[in-house]
């Protein structure tokens, strides 16, 4: 069983103030790693899948990026939104045919208007 | 309507009874997923699909049985439903290549 693992737990930030979160995972057999934003009463959503060492993803105010060689990831969020208020997921792939994803336990992120 | 749709959203079962929960999709994805939410430890991967009729054990499949006979349909059965499988149950699909999964949108299941 991998051991995919998220930090802070959670998370309360005032409207305006950009905030980071950290993935850390396994580095051997990496193929893939995802994040996904979960609203309340919802079911999550892909916000980004990294696969190379170095790479980095913008979607509007948030970015990611990964290394693999530590294993590790960062979400960031500029400038955070009372929307933005949700559980930010990661999850893991490993190299070895099985396509199937580890997810970390989240953390969840409150913004305060 | 085009997705992945699980149903039922809500489902109440007594101890020992046989339960299943349904996902359909329209994307004709090769992979689907079955995963459960639980307090603590996230989302646990019960069983995945790479293609009709192969399935394959996830982190906790015991209890839970699947089947894929055709490629929009994953049902997930609880054979003898025990209250530790009282969770919300969401049902997931994912072409090749590097692309995110897809979630349906749940099933909350609670065995009394």
């Amino acid at each position: 069983i991998l051991n995919v693992e998220q930090s802070p737990q959670s998370l309360h930030v005032q409207e305006g103030d950009s905030t980071n979160f950290t993935c850390s995972f396994p580095s051997s057999n990496f193929y893939a790693l995802h994040w996904y934003r979960w609203e309340t009463a919802k079911s999550p959503e892909a916000l980004f899948v990294m696969t190379l060492n170095g790479d980095e993803k913008k979607k509007g105010r948030i970015s990611a990026t990964l290394n693999t060689k530590e294993g590790y990831s960062y979400l960031y969020i500029k400038g955070s939104q009372p929307e933005d208020s949700a559980t930010y997921l990661c999850a893991m792939r490993v190299d070895t045919g099985r396509r199937a994803l580890t997810f970390g336990s989240g953390t969840r992120l409150q913004v305060q208007p | 309507d085009a997705g992945i749709t699980q149903s039922p959203r809500y489902k109440i079962t007594e101890t020992g009874r046989q339960v299943t929960l349904m996902c359909h999709q329209t994307w004709s994805h090769s992979y689907m997923f079955w995963y459960r939410q639980d307090l603590g430890h996230g989302l646990r991967l019960i069983y995945y699909s790479a293609a009709a009729d192969i399935t394959d054990k996830g982190e906790v499949p015991d209890g839970y049985v699947v089947s894929r006979s055709k490629t929009e349909n994953f049902p997930l059965t609880l054979e003898s439903a025990t209250r530790s499988q009282t969770s919300v149950y969401f049902c997931a699909s994912s072409e090749a290549g590097a692309r995110g999964y897809t979630f349906g949108s749940g099933t909350r299941l609670t065995v009394v």
